[in-house]
């Protein structure tokens, strides 16, 4: 079956304590991307991946790294959360990121710092 | 800054086709109109897209205003899990961003009664 997969679904920790979720495609989607999803706020875009090794922000990106290594990892990295990145987080592929492809979501990692 | 502006709520009963309209007045001549769903607890999920002719698929259709300054998803028979938020979001031209950026407005939340 066809989708993106995010590891952890829950996941409660500490300030400061380096954490990753984890995402991984396996539709040999080019552009990968990560959102973050607060109330009040709806999505926000926070990293993309146009291709391997090719990373670049998003519109809230503060807080967080990620890598591209292979096509369809695209793990998103807080190395030292703090309780505004308490969020839901959702990790989505596309074929290509041009207008004309819809994009596939992951199902989500929701996060507490505390 | 949503470019698409949709009702907040509507309600439909099951079995029964529901129409949800979504108003793009500055849209521009290379942007692709996008729907997407959002069940609880559940990632944004992709339901269909064009550009002016009207689409349809297994999910829903799609019709474009001649002008396109407007469009309607159609759901031809609602169920009970069509309860979701869905967004209709423009991609490509000024408001597609270079970064492939999904813009999530408010949406519309649909209810749907047995």
């Amino acid at each position: 079956e066809a989708q993106v997969t995010q590891n952890p679904r829950y996941l409660i920790t500490v300030t400061g304590k380096k954490l990753t979720v984890t995402c991984s495609q396996n539709m040999n989607h080019e552009y990968m991307s990560w959102y973050r999803q607060d109330p009040g706020l709806g999505l926000r875009q926070i990293y993309y991946s146009m291709n391997v090794e090719v990373t670049d922000k998003g519109d809230v990106p503060e807080g967080y790294k990620v890598s591209r290594k292979e096509k369809r990892n695209f793990p998103l990295i807080l190395e030292s959360p703090s309780p505004n990145q308490t969020s839901l987080y959702f990790c989505a592929s596309s074929l290509s990121w041009g207008p004309n492809y819809g994009y596939t979501f992951g199902s989500g990692t929701r996060l507490t710092v505390v | 800054d949503a470019k698409t502006t949709q009702p907040n709520s509507m309600e439909s009963n099951e079995e029964e086709p529901v129409h949800l309209p979504c108003n793009h007045s500055t849209i521009s001549g290379t942007d692709y109109i996008h729907w997407y769903r959002q069940l609880p607890s559940q990632g944004p999920e992709y339901v269909i897209h064009g550009l002016t002719s009207n689409v349809n698929n297994r999910m829903a259709s799609l019709a474009i205003a001649e002008d396109r300054k407007s469009s309607t998803l159609i759901l031809h028979r609602a169920t009970l899990r069509d309860a979701a938020v869905y967004y209709c979001i423009l991609r490509g031209g000024p408001y597609g961003g270079s970064q492939g950026n999904l813009i999530f407005g408010k949406g519309t939340k649909l209810s749907v009664k047995p």
